[in-house]
Formats: structure tokens, C-alpha cells, sequence
């Protein structure tokens, strides 16, 4: 069955650093990629999407995910991480031939001033 | 557009009764989906429908949970009779369907003692 990793499951940073949340999914062929950000008591929010072209994507706020067919992996990142990033984030895959989304279990996100 | 809109926001119910969850998707969008978040099982997918019809209830958890689209602007999550461990929060999300993105509601917060 397919299935989507996210291997941090808590982080915790200060302002300025820099993120990177892993993320695996393991569907070999076409799919299309999602990163979610859910921020305390809110529902969840397209953070950016990969569908095909330029395997570099670039989302709201800052954050850019990058796929890599050859790894399985659609890795989230931002540069300079700001308190008010505190929030849980979900990798998202479509299922092949459905338009199912499988989420991968969330890593939560906490940014100290 | 008001977005995605699930009513009510918060339910709290005693074991045994009947619980109605209410979802209106964006206008214009033929894809339907039912999602459970819980600390221990994370974001579940439920049911979808696409034109109205569900399409997969694989992740329905047993016959107390029930799903209807009678119409393309309303859709309903009933669980009867209620138990403890339905408490979760319950999004509902629309799509233009075929592996388009979701946009989720604001949830319902759902409590059952």
C-alpha cells in the first residue's frame, strides 16, 4: 500500500535558523505532492504544490520543497525559520488513480524567539 | 468565496446519542472529502464523494458512521449511536477533483463523554 513518511516528528528551533522536514512517499510512479500547515486550533492550509515541471517548488511564506524522483522524497525547507512558522506540517501524496490524499503523520514545528 | 464551511464547530454529546456533522464545499467543486484528526491516529481520511456519489468509504470505522451528498452544496457525517472514541476533530475538504488540491473547513471540534 502506499504510505508517506515524515521521519521528524517534533522539532524544535530558534528565529533564523534553517528548516528542513524530511519527507518519503513510497508510489513509484506519477504522483502529485502536497505540503499542509495546520497552525494551532486552525485547519490545515496549502502551504505549496508539486504537480510536474521544475522539481524546485516554491510556496507561501517563504518555504520551497524540493522533489527527487530517484529518492522518493519531496523534502520541505525555508532558510530562516520565524516564530510565527509554530505550527504542525503534513506531507501529502495522491493515490494513484483516486483522489485520495495520503497524509504522512505530521511533524509539529516549534520556533523560540 | 467563504471557503470551505462545517457546522457546527464544536459538539459535545453524551455516549449513545446522535451526532450530525455538516459540510458545505466550495461552489464548483465535485470532489467531497470526510477526514478524522486525532492525537494517536493523525489525519484519517473517512469517505469521498466525487459528482455527489461516494466513491470510497474504506476508512468509514464500523457501521455506526454514516456519510451523505444528497445534493452538490451539502454533505453529512452522522455517527449514531456516539461513543468516547469518536472524540476527534472532523474536516471536511473540497477539491475540483482528479488529484487537484483540497481546501479543508475549519473543523468540528467533536466530544463525546
Amino acid at each position: 500500500a502506499q504510505s508517506v513518511s515524515q521521519h521528524n516528528h517534533h522539532v524544535i528551533l530558534s528565529e533564523a535558523a534553517s528548516l528542513e522536514l524530511g519527507c518519503n512517499y513510497s508510489y513509484g510512479g506519477t504522483v502529485n505532492l502536497f505540503w499542509y500547515v495546520q497552525y494551532p486550533g486552525q485547519h490545515l492550509q496549502l502551504l505549496l504544490k508539486y504537480f510536474s515541471g521544475d522539481p524546485l517548488v516554491k510556496g507561501i511564506k517563504g518555504f520551497e520543497a524540493e522533489f527527487i524522483k530517484s529518492k522518493f522524497s519531496f523534502n520541505l525547507r525555508k532558510p530562516s525559520v520565524q516564530w510565527s512558522d509554530t505550527a504542525e506540517y503534513f506531507c501529502a501524496v495522491n493515490a494513484p488513480n483516486t483522489d485520495k490524499l495520503i497524509f504522512g503523520t505530521g511533524t509539529r514545528l516549534q520556533v523560540f524567539p | 468565496d467563504a471557503g470551505v464551511i462545517q457546522s457546527p464547530r464544536h459538539e459535545v454529546t453524551e455516549m449513545g446519542q446522535e451526532v450530525t456533522l455538516r459540510c458545505k464545499p466550495i461552489s464548483g467543486h465535485n470532489s467531497l472529502f470526510w477526514y478524522r484528526q486525532t492525537m494517536m491516529r493523525g489525519l484519517e481520511l473517512l469517505i469521498y464523494f466525487n459528482n455527489n456519489v461516494p466513491i470510497d468509504d474504506s476508512g468509514m470505522p464500523e457501521d455506526r458512521f454514516s456519510a451523505k451528498m444528497p445534493n452538490a452544496s451539502f454533505s453529512t457525517l452522522k455517527i449514531q449511536p456516539s461513543e468516547p472514541r469518536d472524540s476527534a476533530v472532523y474536516f471536511c475538504a473540497s477539491s475540483t477533483g482528479q488529484k487537484e488540491t483540497q481546501y479543508f473547513g475549519p473543523g468540528t471540534r467533536l466530544l463525546v463523554l
